[in-house]
């Protein structure tokens, strides 16, 4: 069974930093790209980032780039999304999800984790 | 950036009805690269459909999904009572990947 599971999230003061996990289970990790979706309280969802099979390339949403990093370990079988400068707005539960393919929809979500950035 | 808009907002139907979701791109969606996912609430979303029209892994047949271009349609025939939820479409053809707002199906 497909397992992805999210930690890592807390309440941040603006301009704090933090970094979210995802492990994942039950299929090949490194042969999947990954990405990270937000949905902020109440609203839709929105794409943050994505990374390949072997983290060669990634890429970013406007409003988190330069700020956020995505990484992976596919030894360790995780997921990473490193933010930094964070903001009110980017207070949010974070998804992290398989795309069934190189630029597929996402098949498997993990049961998210909620970031919230307050002072 | 492609825009999704979704509508209605919100469907009010009874189980046993139909329910017509609809999802409207700013410009043609390549390949008919659309999904629609549920969410129910304090849940992750499920991928319901791709291609615009080919469900997902154990997705009931009640869940059907057509259009192409910049006009999509997902209809669940009969609702169930599990099927109250909000619904998302997503395009995947372009960067950014991008939803649309929801459209939350609930009881009437």
């Amino acid at each position: 069974e497909v397992q992805l599971v999210e930690s890592g999230g807390g309440l941040v003061q603006p301009g704090g930093s933090l970094r979210l996990s995802c492990v994942a289970s039950g299929f090949t990790f490194s042969s999947y790209w990954m990405h990270w979706v937000r949905q902020a309280p109440g609203k839709g969802l929105v794409w943050v980032s994505r990374i390949n099979i072997d983290g060669s390339s990634t890429n970013y949403a406007d409003s988190v780039k330069g700020r956020f990093t995505i990484s992976r370990d596919n030894a360790d079988k995780t997921l990473y999304l490193q933010m930094n400068s964070l903001r009110a707005e980017d207070t949010a539960v974070y998804y992290c999800a398989r795309g069934a393919w190189q630029l597929g929809p996402f098949d498997h979500w993990g049961q998210g984790t909620l970031l919230t950035v307050s002072s | 950036e492609i825009v999704l808009t979704q509508s209605p907002g919100t469907l009010s139907l009874s189980p046993g009805e139909r329910a017509t979701l609809s999802c409207r791109a700013s410009q043609s969606v390549r390949g008919s690269n659309l999904a629609w996912y549920q969410q129910k609430p304090d849940q992750a979303p499920r991928l319901l459909i791709y291609d615009a029209s080919t469900r997902a892994t154990g997705i009931p047949d009640r869940f059907s999904g057509s259009g192409s271009g910049t006009d999509f349609t997902l209809t669940i025939s009969r609702l169930e009572p599990e099927d109250f939820a909000v619904y998302h479409c997503q395009q995947y053809s372009y960067s950014p990947r991008t939803f649309g707002g929801g459209t939350k199906v609930e009881i009437k």
